[in-house]
């Protein structure tokens, strides 16, 4: 079935830098690549969605300039939190919806921790 | 707008007694309903979905969910609990007209021995 790989698994940075988190489609062509965040014990927020070739939609309330999303590619899909504060800390997964349409594939999700 | 309300935050069950989670939905058109589950720390894998055909669907790992419209309901049940379906459990709705999903907020699901 429809395969999305997210990379890495998590990860720790400092205050500060920068984190680029990736989702690839493996087996199907992903068009639409949607970013959720999660907090501990709490339902997936939207965050925004990406199109192939263009600019992602954000929701309301996200920074779109420090939650930079990339599509460059009908395989692959980047998210990179800028400038990550500790408020940031999240759970990061990212879904795709299958060619054969209603179907939604999700990635094994990204533990972010900024310290 | 399309919504989801999952009545139920925890839901604790002994091995081999059912299971029921409760959602309830809100739509002004026939909605598109999804029942994930999410094991720790990992992503969502879908148990099953309703797209307007049979009102009673059956998914995987012997779950299963009725479609009420009078009581705007999709229920998330299965016969006979396993220590393994202790999860947290999503009812989530698609955004008619569009391809994003609305989340409900969850149920932990907590099977004991």
């Amino acid at each position: 079935g429809a395969v999305v790989s997210q990379h890495p698994s998590w990860v720790i940075c400092k205050s500060g830098t920068s984190v680029k988190i990736e989702c690839r489609s493996l087996d199907f062509q992903a068009t639409t690549m949607f970013w959720y965040r999660q907090f501990p014990k709490q339902s997936l927020m939207l965050m925004a969605t990406s199109n192939e070739g263009s600019k992602a939609t954000y929701e309301q309330g996200v920074e779109k300039d420090k939650f930079l999303i990339n599509h460059a590619s009908l395989t692959l899909s980047t998210l990179t939190v800028t400038s990550a504060h500790p408020e940031d800390s999240s759970f990061y997964i990212c879904s795709s919806q299958t060619a054969t349409g209603y179907g939604y594939t999700f990635g094994s999700g990204t533990r972010l921790t900024v310290v | 707008a399309q919504s989801v309300t999952q009545l139920d935050s925890h839901v604790s069950v002994s091995e081999g007694t059912p299971v029921l989670l409760r959602c309830n939905y809100s739509s002004s058109y026939s909605p598109s309903l999804f029942w994930y589950v999410q094991h720790p720390n990992k992503g969502l894998q879908l148990l099953l979905k309703y797209t307007s055909a049979a009102t009673l669907v059956k998914g995987i790992n012997g779950f299963e969910a009725e479609f009420k419209k009078s009581e705007t309901s999709f229920h998330l049940t299965k016969p006979s609990a396993h220590m393994s379906d202790a999860a947290e459990y999503f009812c989530v709705v698609r955004v008619t007209g569009f391809q994003k999903l609305v989340f409900g907020t969850g149920t932990r699901l907590l099977v004991s021995p």
